[in-house]
C-alpha cells in the first residue's frame, strides 16, 4: 500500500543532543510538511516543500532544520532540543495534481526529552 | 490571521446517540476545510474538503456540513469505534503555499 512512513516512531534524545526524524513517502506527492503536535494541541506547520523549494513557516524556530534529498525523503532535524520540543511530529504529503489536495499523514515520531 | 475553534474540547456520547461538533473559522479567502479523524499515538486521517457555503459530504455514520462562519460533523447513531479526536482544518490565501490551520480537536468518546 502506497503510505507515509515515519521512522523511528519513539526517539529518546537529551536536552541539546541533536536529533533527526526521517520521513518517507510511496505516493510520490511533491508537497511533504513537518509538524509539531503537542499534548491536547493543534498541530502546527514547522514548514513544508514543494518540490525542493522550501517553505518556512514564520514562527519556526531556527533550532529546527528540514532536508529533502530527493521525492521519497525528507528529515527534520532538532539541533539542540529544549525540554518544550517534547511533542509527536507529524510527516504529511500531498498533491496538488488531485482536487482535494488532502494531506497524507504518517503514524508519527513521539520525541522525549530528558 | 486565520482562527479554527472547535467545540466542545470533549464529548461523551452513548451508542445510538446522534450529535454534532462545531468548527468555527475565521479566514480571509476559505479555499478549503478539512476534516480528520486522530486515533491517539496516530496520525490524522483524511475525511472531507468543503469548499463553499451550503455544501455537504457523507461518509458512512458522518456527514460534514459548511456555512459562510462554520462547519458542523454531525454524527449519526454513533458506535464505540467512531472514539477518536476530530480536527478541523482551513487552507486559505493567508497560508503559505498549500499549508493547513488546525483547530485543537474534539475530543469525542462512544460508550457501548
Amino acid at each position: 500500500d502506497a503510505m507515509v512512513i515515519q521512522n523511528p516512531r519513539y526517539q529518546v534524545t537529551q536536552f541539546g543532543k541533536p536529533v533527526t526524524l526521517s520521513c518517507s513517502q510511496t505516493l510520490n506527492h511533491n508537497v511533504m510538511y513537518w509538524y509539531q503536535q503537542k499534548s491536547s494541541q493543534a498541530p502546527k506547520l514547522l514548514f513544508h516543500y514543494y518540490d525542493k523549494d522550501f517553505n518556512n513557516e514564520a514562527d519556526t524556530p531556527d533550532n529546527f532544520q528540514s532536508r529533502r534529498p530527493n521525492t521519497s525523503f525528507c528529515f527534520l532535524d532538532i539541533r539542540s532540543p529544549g525540554l518544550g520540543d517534547a511533542a509527536m511530529y507529524l510527516c504529511a504529503t500531498s498533491d496538488p495534481g488531485i482536487p482535494d489536495n488532502e494531506q497524507f499523514f504518517g503514524p508519527g515520531t513521539r520525541l522525549t526529552v530528558l | 490571521e486565520d482562527q479554527v475553534t472547535q467545540s466542545p474540547e470533549a464529548l461523551r456520547l452513548q451508542e445510538g446517540e446522534s450529535s454534532s461538533l462545531n468548527c468555527s473559522y475565521t479566514v480571509s479567502g476559505l479555499r478549503g476545510l478539512f476534516w480528520y479523524r486522530q486515533d491517539p499515538g496516530k496520525g490524522p486521517e483524511f475525511l472531507f474538503t468543503l469548499y463553499s457555503a451550503g455544501e455537504e459530504k457523507e461518509k458512512e455514520r458522518l456527514k460534514a456540513t459548511l456555512t459562510k462562519k462554520e462547519s458542523f460533523l454531525h454524527i449519526t447513531a454513533p458506535k464505540p469505534e467512531d472514539s477518536a479526536t476530530y480536527l478541523c482544518a482551513v487552507r486559505s490565501n493567508s497560508n503559505s503555499g498549500y499549508a493547513l490551520n488546525f483547530g485543537k480537536g474534539t475530543s469525542l468518546l462512544v460508550t457501548p
